[in-house]
């Protein structure tokens, strides 16, 4: 399996500023024939399922605003949360689809108010 | 818009069954592009992907090594759902469970349901 870490396990950011997560995976999800990296990232609330924010390691989802930002390759991942909001309190878990159908996940990071 | 309905028992004693539904709505099980996936949280495991199913002239499925032989996933198109067993339960499988689309099958889930605790406690 390909496994996933994320750093830092949590953070603490003042409204308006910038929330930056990383993700790393074990191998390479970069796939050299559509040069394509098969990396997601989720936001997860309390008491709710996750919700998909980026795929395909920079493309946003339909309806997210647009604050979000993934950037990376490879390996190494990045979300960014350019101007933190209330609402963006919440876990975030980076996603390898490389191996589909065998997914894995990061174990997340919390992000709240300062 | 897209929805998935969960149920299921909450409390499932060791050794037995652990079955779920998910009732879609606003897509079809037996869609051409989307793949039908049961994903499970716990604080032990984390997000763990269980298995799918999709239709593509006929039915697939794939399951995680660590519940294949424990594990089934049926599609119902009478019904438009698709439904979880896990067998041998153990107090390992108690988690939050989910069903959730695949609209590509990429491996990308983009509509959950909304989860069902499932305790495994005699």
């Amino acid at each position: 399996d390909i496994v996933m870490t994320q750093s830092p396990d949590s953070l603490a950011v003042s409204l308006g500023e910038r929330a930056t997560i990383n993700c790393k995976s074990s191998q390479s999800v970069l796939y050299s024939s559509n040069n394509k990296n098969y990396l997601a990232w989720y936001q997860q609330k309390p008491g709710q399922p996750p919700k998909l924010l980026i795929y395909w390691a920079s493309t946003r989802e339909s309806g997210v605003p647009d604050r979000f930002s993934g950037s990376g390759s490879g390996t190494d991942f990045t979300l960014t949360i350019s101007s933190l909001q209330a609402e963006d309190v919440a876990a975030y878990y980076c996603q390898q689809y490389y191996s589909s159908p065998r997914v894995t996940f990061g174990p997340g990071t919390k992000v709240d108010i300062k | 818009q897209v929805q998935l309905q969960q149920s299921g028992p909450g409390l499932v004693k060791p050794s037995q069954t652990l079955s779920l539904t998910c009732v879609i709505s606003g897509d079809s099980v037996s869609s051409n592009s989307a793949a039908w996936n049961w994903i499970r949280q716990s604080p032990s495991r984390g997000l763990e992907w269980l298995g799918r199913t999709y239709y593509r002239s006929k039915w697939y499925n794939d399951y995680a090594l660590s519940v294949k032989s424990r594990m089934t996933i049926n599609p119902d198109t009478s019904k438009n759902q698709l439904s979880l067993q896990l067998n041998s339960v153990t107090p390992e499988d108690t988690a939050v469970y989910y069903c959730a689309r695949d609209r590509t099958n990429t491996g990308v889930f983009d509509y959950w349901g909304q989860g069902t605790l499932v305790t495994v406690s005699s």
